[in-house]
């Protein structure tokens, strides 16, 4: 069965540092999700991608953030400059007849 | 404002016992997503449902749209179910908006 993949599972990076997370989703979806989840929290959208473009992007995901599709197949999640309230859960999730595929997720954690 | 809210945040349960799990939203949708979240982090979809009833197994989910509610129910509890049960709306476009989760823990 295809599955949303997710590289790194855990990142831990020191602040101010940039860190780059992962996603491969399902390969004939066409609608791409980062969402969060803080520890203890309830998971929060970040961005939407599609037709390689934002199409929708929360104010949680300021200039520090980007997403890029480069090769077709990777779907990218850049922070530039971490901060220690970037440390949490991030999954990245795919979309096809309205039914959203999950990642597995990244744990990210900012020292 | 809480646009997604669930009821109740934790819930403890001896196996064998039926659960139900409440999900409210305010917002106007079009399909509402139940959704397992276990201990490692990982998400899995359990349901997407806009109306009526949807079955899978001993897993149960309810939707009312005109009262904005859902529930979802597990027959004959097990250890194994123990996890955090989320619900979520698409809102605006197909972006999700999750409620805080039900920590289900069902002990043997």
């Amino acid at each position: 069965e295809p599955e949303v993949t997710q590289t790194p599972s855990h990142q831990v990076t020191q602040m101010g540092q940039e860190v780059i997370l992962r996603c491969v989703p399902i390969s004939n979806h066409l609608y791409f999700y980062w969402y969060r989840q803080i520890l203890g929290q309830k998971v929060e959208f970040l961005v939407s991608f599609y037709n390689n473009e934002i199409s929708e992007k929360s104010e949680i995901f300021d200039d520090q953030f980007s997403v890029e599709r480069p090769d077709g197949s990777n779907f990218t999640l850049k922070i530039r400059s971490t901060k220690l309230e970037d440390s949490a859960m991030y999954f990245c999730a795919s979309i096809l007849a309205n039914e959203q595929f999950f990642g597995p997720g990244t744990r990210l954690t900012v020292l | 404002k809480n646009e997604v809210e669930q009821s109740p945040q934790n819930l403890t349960a001896q196996e064998g016992e039926f659960i139900t799990i409440n999900c409210s939203y305010s917002v106007g949708i079009s399909a509402l997503h139940w959704l397992q979240q276990h201990p490692g982090g990982g998400i899995v979809s359990l349901f997407m449902l806009s109306s009526g009833k949807k079955k899978h197994g001993r897993l149960i989910a309810t939707i009312n749209i005109q009262e904005k509610h859902s529930s979802l129910h597990i027959t004959a509890s097990h250890p194994r179910d123990s996890a955090v049960y989320i619900c979520a709306v698409p809102y605006n476009t197909d972006k999700l908006i999750f409620g805080t989760g039900t920590r289900l823990q069902v002990f043997p």
